[in-house]
Protein backbone atom coordinates (compact mmCIF):
# COMPACT_ATOMS: atom_id res chain seq x y z
CA UNK A 1 0.00 0.00 0.00
CA UNK A 2 1.82 2.93 -1.21
CA UNK A 3 -1.10 5.61 -0.04
CA UNK A 4 -2.78 7.90 -2.89
CA UNK A 5 -0.77 9.25 -5.44
CA UNK A 6 -1.28 12.73 -7.27
CA UNK A 7 0.18 14.16 -10.31
CA UNK A 8 1.47 16.36 -11.24
CA UNK A 9 2.55 17.91 -7.81
CA UNK A 10 2.53 21.24 -8.94
CA UNK A 11 1.01 23.15 -12.11
CA UNK A 12 1.67 26.40 -13.69
CA UNK A 13 -0.07 27.52 -16.80
CA UNK A 14 -1.85 30.64 -18.66
CA UNK A 15 -5.16 31.73 -18.61
CA UNK A 16 -7.30 29.65 -21.16
CA UNK A 17 -5.56 26.66 -21.51
CA UNK A 18 -6.32 23.09 -20.38
CA UNK A 19 -5.07 21.12 -17.36
CA UNK A 20 -5.54 17.78 -16.53
CA UNK A 21 -4.47 15.88 -12.94
CA UNK A 22 -4.13 12.71 -11.85
CA UNK A 23 -5.35 10.38 -8.86
CA UNK A 24 -4.36 7.04 -7.94
CA UNK A 25 -6.35 5.49 -5.27
CA UNK A 26 -5.39 3.09 -2.46
CA UNK A 27 -5.53 0.09 -5.32
CA UNK A 28 -8.91 -1.89 -3.02
CA UNK A 29 -10.60 1.48 -2.23
CA UNK A 30 -13.86 2.23 -4.33
CA UNK A 31 -14.54 5.63 -3.44
CA UNK A 32 -12.64 8.33 -4.66
CA UNK A 33 -12.97 12.27 -3.39
CA UNK A 34 -11.64 15.74 -5.35
CA UNK A 35 -11.48 18.70 -3.43
CA UNK A 36 -10.50 22.63 -3.53
CA UNK A 37 -8.24 23.82 -0.86
CA UNK A 38 -7.23 27.82 -1.67
CA UNK A 39 -4.98 29.74 0.09
CA UNK A 40 -6.22 30.04 3.72
CA UNK A 41 -9.05 28.07 3.79
CA UNK A 42 -9.79 24.12 4.31
CA UNK A 43 -10.65 21.98 1.74
CA UNK A 44 -14.22 21.83 -0.34
CA UNK A 45 -15.66 19.24 -1.95
CA UNK A 46 -15.62 19.02 -5.22
CA UNK A 47 -16.81 15.73 -6.74
CA UNK A 48 -16.85 11.90 -5.43
CA UNK A 49 -17.05 8.38 -7.21
CA UNK A 50 -18.04 4.83 -6.20
CA UNK A 51 -16.13 2.67 -8.56
CA UNK A 52 -16.23 4.00 -12.46
CA UNK A 53 -19.50 6.16 -11.31
CA UNK A 54 -19.48 9.82 -10.70
CA UNK A 55 -22.48 10.27 -7.87
CA UNK A 56 -22.05 13.88 -6.86
CA UNK A 57 -21.08 16.70 -7.98
CA UNK A 58 -20.63 19.75 -5.77
CA UNK A 59 -22.14 23.43 -7.13
CA UNK A 60 -18.19 24.43 -7.43
CA UNK A 61 -17.51 22.68 -10.06
CA UNK A 62 -18.19 24.27 -13.29
CA UNK A 63 -19.19 23.77 -17.25
CA UNK A 64 -15.19 24.16 -17.51
CA UNK A 65 -14.45 20.99 -14.90
CA UNK A 66 -15.14 17.43 -15.39
CA UNK A 67 -13.96 14.10 -13.75
CA UNK A 68 -13.45 10.67 -14.94
CA UNK A 69 -12.94 7.49 -13.29
CA UNK A 70 -12.87 4.99 -16.25
CA UNK A 71 -12.54 1.33 -15.01
CA UNK A 72 -12.80 2.55 -11.09
CA UNK A 73 -9.53 3.00 -10.45
CA UNK A 74 -7.70 6.29 -11.58
CA UNK A 75 -9.16 9.28 -11.65
CA UNK A 76 -8.81 12.46 -13.87
CA UNK A 77 -9.74 16.25 -13.05
CA UNK A 78 -9.59 18.69 -16.33
CA UNK A 79 -10.30 22.08 -16.01
CA UNK A 80 -10.98 23.85 -19.76
CA UNK A 81 -10.24 27.42 -20.25
CA UNK A 82 -8.44 27.95 -16.81
CA UNK A 83 -8.76 31.41 -15.05
CA UNK A 84 -7.04 33.02 -12.48
CA UNK A 85 -9.69 32.29 -10.14
CA UNK A 86 -8.79 28.08 -10.66
CA UNK A 87 -5.72 28.48 -8.48
CA UNK A 88 -5.67 26.44 -5.43
CA UNK A 89 -4.96 22.98 -4.23
CA UNK A 90 -6.79 19.99 -5.64
CA UNK A 91 -6.76 17.44 -3.24
CA UNK A 92 -7.68 13.61 -4.07
CA UNK A 93 -9.04 11.61 -1.50
CA UNK A 94 -10.06 7.44 -0.92
CA UNK A 95 -11.67 5.42 1.00
CA UNK A 96 -13.59 2.00 1.36
CA UNK A 97 -17.78 2.26 1.39
CA UNK A 98 -17.92 -1.33 2.08
CA UNK A 99 -15.62 -1.28 5.81
CA UNK A 100 -16.28 -0.84 9.07
CA UNK A 101 -15.27 2.75 9.38
CA UNK A 102 -16.40 4.28 5.87
CA UNK A 103 -15.73 7.72 6.80
CA UNK A 104 -12.01 7.24 6.84
CA UNK A 105 -10.86 8.84 3.55
CA UNK A 106 -7.52 8.92 3.12
CA UNK A 107 -5.61 12.14 1.32
CA UNK A 108 -3.09 12.37 -1.61
CA UNK A 109 -0.39 15.40 -1.38
CA UNK A 110 -1.98 17.37 -3.83
CA UNK A 111 -1.94 19.43 -7.08
CA UNK A 112 -1.02 22.65 -6.72
CA UNK A 113 -2.26 25.18 -9.92
CA UNK A 114 -0.96 28.26 -10.76
CA UNK A 115 -2.86 30.10 -13.11
CA UNK A 116 -0.84 33.23 -14.61
CA UNK B 1 -25.78 20.90 5.16
CA UNK B 2 -23.10 20.93 7.61
CA UNK B 3 -20.76 23.97 8.60
CA UNK B 4 -17.65 24.43 10.58
CA UNK B 5 -15.94 27.05 12.21
CA UNK B 6 -12.59 27.06 13.86
CA UNK B 7 -11.99 30.11 16.13
CA UNK B 8 -8.77 30.35 15.89
CA UNK B 9 -6.56 30.42 12.59
CA UNK B 10 -3.17 31.06 14.14
CA UNK B 11 -1.63 29.86 17.34
CA UNK B 12 1.55 30.31 18.65
CA UNK B 13 2.67 28.37 21.30
CA UNK B 14 6.31 27.26 23.16
CA UNK B 15 7.61 23.93 23.16
CA UNK B 16 6.30 21.79 26.19
CA UNK B 17 3.49 24.02 26.40
CA UNK B 18 -0.23 22.91 26.24
CA UNK B 19 -2.30 23.95 23.35
CA UNK B 20 -5.82 23.85 22.85
CA UNK B 21 -7.54 24.28 18.86
CA UNK B 22 -11.47 25.26 19.11
CA UNK B 23 -13.71 24.00 16.77
CA UNK B 24 -17.59 24.63 16.29
CA UNK B 25 -20.30 23.26 14.10
CA UNK B 26 -23.64 23.58 12.72
CA UNK B 27 -26.13 20.64 11.41
CA UNK B 28 -29.65 20.01 11.52
CA UNK B 29 -29.03 16.20 11.97
CA UNK B 30 -26.77 13.91 13.78
CA UNK B 31 -22.72 14.14 12.65
CA UNK B 32 -19.38 12.26 12.96
CA UNK B 33 -16.20 14.59 13.82
CA UNK B 34 -12.83 14.64 12.72
CA UNK B 35 -9.53 16.84 13.04
CA UNK B 36 -6.85 16.62 10.26
CA UNK B 37 -3.20 17.72 10.38
CA UNK B 38 -1.86 18.88 7.34
CA UNK B 39 2.23 19.33 7.79
CA UNK B 40 4.08 21.56 4.72
CA UNK B 41 3.91 20.16 1.53
CA UNK B 42 1.90 16.79 2.69
CA UNK B 43 -1.37 15.23 2.15
CA UNK B 44 -3.76 15.37 5.40
CA UNK B 45 -3.50 13.14 7.84
CA UNK B 46 -6.48 12.08 10.01
CA UNK B 47 -5.21 12.92 13.73
CA UNK B 48 -8.43 11.26 15.78
CA UNK B 49 -12.61 10.76 15.04
CA UNK B 50 -15.14 11.14 16.71
CA UNK B 51 -17.90 8.50 15.68
CA UNK B 52 -19.91 7.53 18.81
CA UNK B 53 -19.38 6.50 22.28
CA UNK B 54 -17.43 8.24 24.82
CA UNK B 55 -17.25 11.97 24.23
CA UNK B 56 -13.40 11.77 24.75
CA UNK B 57 -11.72 10.59 22.22
CA UNK B 58 -7.59 10.26 22.32
CA UNK B 59 -5.81 9.86 18.50
CA UNK B 60 -2.29 9.74 17.20
CA UNK B 61 0.25 12.09 18.27
CA UNK B 62 -1.04 12.51 21.66
CA UNK B 63 -4.18 14.49 20.93
CA UNK B 64 -7.47 13.85 22.08
CA UNK B 65 -10.52 16.30 21.42
CA UNK B 66 -13.60 16.39 23.45
CA UNK B 67 -17.36 16.35 21.90
CA UNK B 68 -20.17 18.36 23.44
CA UNK B 69 -23.38 17.84 21.98
CA UNK B 70 -24.83 21.06 23.68
CA UNK B 71 -22.22 23.30 22.62
CA UNK B 72 -22.18 21.39 19.29
CA UNK B 73 -17.86 21.83 19.58
CA UNK B 74 -15.28 19.32 18.96
CA UNK B 75 -12.23 20.93 20.58
CA UNK B 76 -8.67 19.28 19.72
CA UNK B 77 -5.86 19.55 23.05
CA UNK B 78 -2.40 18.37 23.42
CA UNK B 79 -0.71 18.28 27.08
CA UNK B 80 2.52 18.98 25.64
CA UNK B 81 3.89 20.58 22.14
CA UNK B 82 6.70 19.45 20.20
CA UNK B 83 8.85 21.57 17.39
CA UNK B 84 7.21 18.74 15.10
CA UNK B 85 3.75 19.92 15.76
CA UNK B 86 4.34 22.95 13.96
CA UNK B 87 1.32 22.46 10.70
CA UNK B 88 -1.49 23.22 10.13
CA UNK B 89 -4.77 21.45 11.45
CA UNK B 90 -8.26 20.99 10.08
CA UNK B 91 -11.89 20.51 11.88
CA UNK B 92 -14.30 18.60 9.70
CA UNK B 93 -17.72 16.86 9.88
CA UNK B 94 -19.49 14.62 8.08
CA UNK B 95 -23.63 13.62 8.19
CA UNK B 96 -24.78 10.30 8.76
CA UNK B 97 -25.21 10.34 5.13
CA UNK B 98 -24.13 7.31 2.66
CA UNK B 99 -22.00 9.79 0.95
CA UNK B 100 -19.40 10.52 3.59
CA UNK B 101 -17.76 13.58 1.98
CA UNK B 102 -16.16 16.12 4.17
CA UNK B 103 -17.08 19.30 5.14
CA UNK B 104 -13.91 21.67 6.75
CA UNK B 105 -13.50 24.34 8.54
CA UNK B 106 -10.85 27.23 7.42
CA UNK B 107 -7.72 25.51 9.70
CA UNK B 108 -5.60 26.73 12.50
CA UNK B 109 -2.24 27.23 12.03
CA UNK B 110 -0.33 26.06 15.36
CA UNK B 111 3.39 27.18 15.30
CA UNK B 112 5.78 25.57 17.92
CA UNK B 113 8.55 28.06 19.51
CA UNK B 114 11.07 26.66 21.45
Amino acid sequence: DTGVSQNPRHKITKRGQNVTFRCDPISEHNRLYWYRQTLGQGPEFLTYFQNEAQLEKSRLLSDRFSAERPKGSFSTLEIQRTEQGDSAMYLCASSLASSSDPYEQYFGPGTRLTVT
Amino acid sequence: AQSVTQLDSQVPVFEEAPVELRCNYSSSVSVYLFWYVQYPNQGLQLLLKYLSGSTLVKGINGFEAEFNKSQTSFHLRKPSVHISDTAEYFCAVSGLSNDYKLSFGAGTTVTVRA
